[in-house]
């Protein structure tokens, strides 16, 4: 147990819809960072909140954004889906500021399809 | 910018016996860490060893340890004592100083026989 939630744990959407995923962090962690994992592949930094503010991108499109609340939940929003979208969604949350120990703590997912 | 890899897509171990995964990477920072993630089919990611590039001595973790050839960028796994539950995806992943970003390598599916 990571003490890390994520929901919901599988869905499905249609080409040109808009997700929401979900994640709540362990209290006291104010870094969360998302993660895509395609299937059979390692996963892909997607962006890092600290403190409620966007913190470092990876190579992802605008149409992926998402928010970090005080109460240590975070979501992950993704407008206008493609085929390709479709994968295993991780959050991570880890300590205090963005230092690089390495001690994140995984939530076990959103599995997303795009039909 | 970071690059990890991992040449073996599928290992198998008899139980208790002992076997090395393998990993390279490639990295501009100065100062990075390196990680062995752990991923069961509930596909939660949980952390097995970390390694501080500035130490020489290499990580361990129980039954877990690592060889770290900084020069030759390679960062092995090694699982001694093997059990059923090591049956897992194994992932390696750097970080550089700039954020808690990690650059995870393609993964090894390891299968535990009985």
């Amino acid at each position: 147990e990571t003490g890390v939630t994520q929901s919901p744990t599988h869905l499905i959407k249609t080409r040109g819809q808009q997700v929401t995923l979900r994640c709540s962090s362990q209290s006291g962690h104010n870094t969360v960072s998302w993660y895509q994992q395609a299937l059979g592949q390692g996963p892909q930094f997607i962006f890092q909140y600290y403190r409620e503010e966007e913190n470092g991108r990876g190579n992802f499109p605008p149409r992926f954004s998402g928010l970090q609340f005080p109460n240590y939940s975070s979501e992950l929003n993704v407008n206008a889906l493609e085929l390709d979208d479709s994968a295993l969604y991780l959050c991570a949350s880890g300590g205090a500021g963005t230092a690089n120990t390495g001690e994140l703590f995984f939530g076990e997912g959103s599995r997303l399809t795009v039909l | 910018a970071q690059t990890v890899t991992q040449s073996q897509p599928e290992m198998s171990v008899q139980e208790a016996e002992t076997v090395t995964l393998s990993c390279t990477y490639d990295t501009s920072e100065s100062n990075y860490y390196l990680f062995w993630y752990k991923q069961p089919p509930s596909r939660q990611m949980i952390l097995v060893i970390r390694q501080e590039a500035y130490k020489q001595q290499n990580a361990t973790e129980n039954r877990f340890s690592v060889n770290f050839q900084k020069a030759a960028k390679s960062f092995s796994l090694k699982i001694s004592d093997s059990q059923l539950g090591d049956t897992a995806m194994y992932f390696c992943a750097s970080e550089g100083t700039s954020g808690s970003r990690l650059t995870f390598g393609e993964g090894t599916q390891l299968t535990v026989n009985p």
